[in-house]
């Protein structure tokens, strides 16, 4: 069945530091593509989406390139800040069938230390 | 501004009750659904609806119950039969399509 794999955590960076915290899926058909984040205590919060292959998502200086030929999606940050301290998501679109639904990743802690 | 709403923020519970969480959207999303998630975790499904009337059992469904008699809401109710309860329970909602989903701030649920 569809899946999604992240890479284990915690991640810990140091300030500045280059980001990557690797997602690969398997799934049928041609999923959509989602890393969320979440705050200590909060919610989940959409970081980035991407909705057909080679396209690449965007936001608050992370990227992420849908990559059908590795079926990965890996987030990538070039310059990390302690406020990015979160948990991170990799999400897809569950079946061939437009009904909303999500498969998520365990998550993945990163750390970031001044 | 359109949201989605979980409240309380806090919920105590004593052994042997029930109690309600309460998840309100206005962002007329057809879809929404509950998860469960324990400190370290992943997110866990609990119920899902994708329609008015109609909700089906997710992964962890034992324990607790949900309704949906309006669009906007769909309460979940912990049951006295759910063993182990204390944990952040957070509901989303989405449209039909591949846009993904909104989360409310959740709740944190705890036993006394």
């Amino acid at each position: 069945g569809d899946s999604v794999t992240q890479m284990e955590g915690p991640v810990t960076l140091s300030e500045e530091a280059f980001l990557t915290i690797n997602c690969t899926y398997t799934a049928t058909g041609y999923p959509s593509l989602f890393w969320y984040v979440q705050y200590p205590g909060e919610g989940l919060q959409l970081l980035l989406k991407a909705t057909k292959a080679d396209d690449k998502g965007s936001n608050k200086g992370f990227e992420a390139t849908y990559r059908k030929e590795t079926t990965s999606f890996h987030l990538e940050k070039g310059s990390v800040q302690v406020s990015d301290s979160a948990v991170y998501f990799c999400a897809l679109t569950y079946g061939s069938s437009n009904t909303g639904k999500l498969i998520f990743g365990q998550g993945t802690t990163l750390q970031v230390k001044p | 501004d359109g949201g989605i709403t979980q409240s309380p923020k806090y919920l105590f519970r004593k052994e042997g009750q029930n109690v309600t969480l309460s998840c309100e959207q206005n962002l007329n999303h057809d879809a929404m659904y509950w998860y469960r998630q324990d400190p370290g975790q992943g997110l866990r499904l609990i119920y899902y609806s994708q329609i008015v009337n109609d909700f089906q059992k997710g992964d962890i469904a034992e324990g607790y119950s949900v309704s949906r008699e309006k669009k906007e809401s769909f309460p979940l109710t912990v049951t006295s039969a759910q063993k182990n309860p204390t944990a952040f329970y957070l509901c989303a909602s989405s449209r039909a399509n591949r846009d993904g989903y909104t989360f409310g701030s959740g709740t944190r649920l705890t036993v006394v």
